[in-house]
């Protein structure tokens, strides 16, 4: 079946820090990609998603490339401030989005002054 | 825009007791979505439901969980009788179907937080 395996934290990383987060997948067909972010109190919002191979997706300074040769969809955000602070999760859907959405584990990251 | 809206944020229960949480989805999309999600997991889909219908349910346990969505818009989900286990938060999601060439979002509730004694 379809799996998404992500990087585990607790990351902390300083103000003004590089950050990659890295997501591989598993899946039958050609899925749609996805990062949901999670801020304390709140519920899942939808950081991003591509949903086809060498697609990027961007929002609020996050970019991340569906790499199908690799199965592989990482997070990058080339300077992460206090508010990034939040759980990360990768997923995946077999059917655009309609379809259930298959997580990781998600990762919390801590952005410190 | 109201976002999906849950009630209630918080339940405590203790075991072999019934409880129900509820799901009103974004005004128009007729897709919902109950995920159950345990403490530093990601979220794992209970059931979805394309309007009245429930079209995926494999993952519900169905000896005591039940679930409905009235009239293809509020949605309540329910355990009987609650087991330690069922600890954890319950999201609701919603989506437009726009056909396969459209990525639709699902866009998450806040989620009822749910710890059984």
């Amino acid at each position: 079946g379809n799996s998404v395996t992500q990087m585990e934290g607790p990351v902390t990383l300083s103000e003004e820090a590089f950050l990659t987060i890295n997501c591989t997948y598993t899946a039958t067909g050609y899925p749609s990609l996805f990062w949901y972010v999670q801020y304390p109190g709140e519920g899942l919002q939808l950081l991003l998603k591509a949903t086809k191979a060498d697609d990027k997706g961007s929002n609020k300074g996050f970019e991340a490339t569906y790499r199908k040769e690799t199965t592989s969809f990482h997070l990058e955000k080339g300077s992460v401030q206090v508010s990034d602070s939040a759980v990360y999760f990768c997923a995946l859907s077999s059917w655009g989005g309609s379809e259930k959405l298959v997580f990781g584990k998600g990762m919390k990251l801590t952005v410190n002054p | 825009e109201a976002g999906v809206v849950q009630s209630p944020r918080y339940k405590i229960i203790e075991k072999k007791q019934p409880v129900a949480f509820w799901c009103n989805p974004i005004s128009g999309h007729n897709t919902l979505y109950w995920y159950r999600q345990n403490l530093g997991q990601g979220p794992e889909l209970l059931i979805r439901y394309e309007n009245e219908e429930a079209v995926d349910d494999s993952q519900l346990p169905k000896d005591r969980f039940s679930a409905e969505r009235l009239k293809g818009v509020d949605s309540t989900l329910k355990i009987q009788p609650a087991e330690l286990g069922d600890s954890a938060v319950y999201l609701c999601a919603s989506s437009t179907t726009r056909g396969r060439e459209d990525t639709d979002t699902q866009y998450f509730g806040p989620g009822t937080r749910l710890t059984v004694l």
